[in-house]
């Protein structure tokens, strides 16, 4: 199946340090998204970016799919970005549908 | 507008007990899945819908049953627990039918303990 390898696995960071976060995958896939899981748990969808940019707030990602990475940036990071950021790629999974695969994860840590 | 709501948001089991894990969500959304997540594992889908009476097993399928016959409505049932099953389990849905090519949403979980 398809590999998701996300890189650093951990970053430990001060507030106000800018992060890149990187995605990469070993086969195409329909579409790509970012999630945030914050220390409760609680797991946020970011993006859904099959390709291009998108921005939202402080954050923002690329996905480049034709060379099979994505990258999502933090600016001025604040200590409420801490938690553990996932990408997913959905790649087909049977005739009626395609399914999730997600990256093992980067843990962000942000210190005051 | 409530998004995707789970109960329980923690249970203890006895090992052999069955029990069933709810999830609703009212955005009208026709794919909707269960994820378990555990340490070093990822998440990892369990079984998922495409649509109101259709199902499909995912990649952990063994020892769950899922029924979908409402569009809100997709509960997760363990039939015999095992303490395999420790994990925290994930609802998800999304509007496109099956390519989830549209965001996925998630509950915020159910922390299921087997003894």
């Amino acid at each position: 199946g398809i590999q998701v390898e996300q890189s650093p696995p951990d970053l430990i960071l001060q507030e106000g340090a800018n992060s890149t976060l990187r995605c990469n995958f070993s086969d195409s896939v329909n579409n790509l998204q970012w999630f945030h899981q914050n220390p409760w748990g609680q797991l946020i969808n970011l993006f859904y970016i099959p390709s291009g940019t998108k921005q939202n707030g402080r954050l923002s990602a690329t996905t480049v799919a034709t060379e099979r990475y994505s990258l999502l940036y933090i600016s001025s990071s604040q200590t409420t970005d801490s938690g553990v950021y996932f990408c997913a790629v959905a790649t087909p999974f049977t005739g009626t549908a395609s399914k999730l695969t997600f990256g093992t994860g980067t843990r962000l840590q942000v210190t005051l | 507008n409530a998004g995707v709501t789970q109960t329980p948001k923690f249970q203890v089991l006895k090992t052999g007990q069955s029990m069933t894990l709810q999830c609703a969500q009212d955005m009208n959304h026709e794919y909707m899945s269960w994820y378990r997540q555990d340490p070093g594992m990822g998440l990892r889908l369990i079984h998922y819908s495409v649509g109101a009476g259709i199902t499909d097993q995912g990649e952990v399928p063994n020892g769950y049953n899922v029924s979908r016959s409402t569009t809100e409505d997709f509960p997760l049932r363990l039939l015999s627990a095992a303490p395999s099953q420790t994990s925290v389990y994930f609802c998800a849905s999304s509007r496109d039918g099956g390519s989830v090519g549209s965001p996925l949403h998630f509950g915020n979980g159910t922390r299921l303990t087997v003894t």
